[in-house]
């Protein structure tokens, strides 16, 4: 089944505790993103991948990283929590950017204390 | 960048009646979708729909790029289509790297 995967689903962490979100796609799709959906304030793009070995910064991207080593893979970094990263996060992927359906993975709900 | 205004922001609905949710956007673009996110924070992808009809189900689609508008259909609605309906938009004069979402319509329908 083509689709996309996050994991975990849910997440309580505290204060500065390095975490890693992880988004995997089977769909060989070329772009990759992640978004944070907050209350007031939508969905918000944090970095966006068009390829392996090309990210960049979206919209919200302080306080966290990516990489982009395999095709499949965009995980989401956050080195050192804050209160204030406590969201709901979605990976997204698509064939190419821009004229392509985006599919959306299931969500990743974080609560850092 | 470009700007995307969703109405009615609140839509309340007795089972069985139909609504029409509307999405304006306020610049040419790439790619435009509808999605539904369900009670548990899930984005299910209902259409992706840059320009004309499609339907699915119970469900149907219009955007006429042209006067920069889509419209999402919903007939015999049922309590499981209850949630947050987003339009979202690729901005076609820009750089193609991300979606920009409405603030949704929250839809409830009583049983």
């Amino acid at each position: 089944e083509a689709q996309v995967t996050q994991n975990p689903r849910y997440l309580i962490t505290v204060t500065g505790k390095k975490l890693t979100v992880t988004c995997s796609q089977n769909m060989n799709h070329e772009y990759m993103s992640w978004y944070r959906q907050d209350p007031g304030l939508g969905l918000r793009q944090i970095y966006y991948s068009m390829n392996v070995e090309v990210t960049d910064k979206g919209d919200v991207p302080e306080g966290y990283k990516v990489s982009r080593k395999e095709k499949r893979n965009f995980p989401l970094i956050l080195e050192s929590p804050s209160p204030n990263q406590t969201s709901l996060y979605f990976c997204a992927s698509s064939l190419l950017a821009g004229k392509h359906e985006q599919f959306f993975g299931p969500g990743t709900r974080l609560t850092v204390l | 960048g470009i700007q995307v205004e969703q109405s009615p922001p609140d839509l309340i609905l007795q089972e069985g009646a139909n609504s029409t949710l509307r999405c304006n956007f306020s610049d040419s673009v790439n790619n435009l979708q509808w999605f539904h996110q369900n009670p548990w924070g899930q984005l299910i992808n209902l259409f992706y729909i840059p320009s004309g009809t499609k339907q699915n189900g119970r469900l149907s689609a219009t955007t006429v790029a042209t006067e920069r508008y889509s419209l999402l259909y919903i007939s015999s609605s049922q309590t499981t289509d209850s949630g947050v309906y987003f339009c979202a938009v690729d901005e076609a004069s820009g750089s193609a790297r991300q979606l920009t979402f409405g603030s949704g319509t929250q839809l409830t329908v009583l049983p």
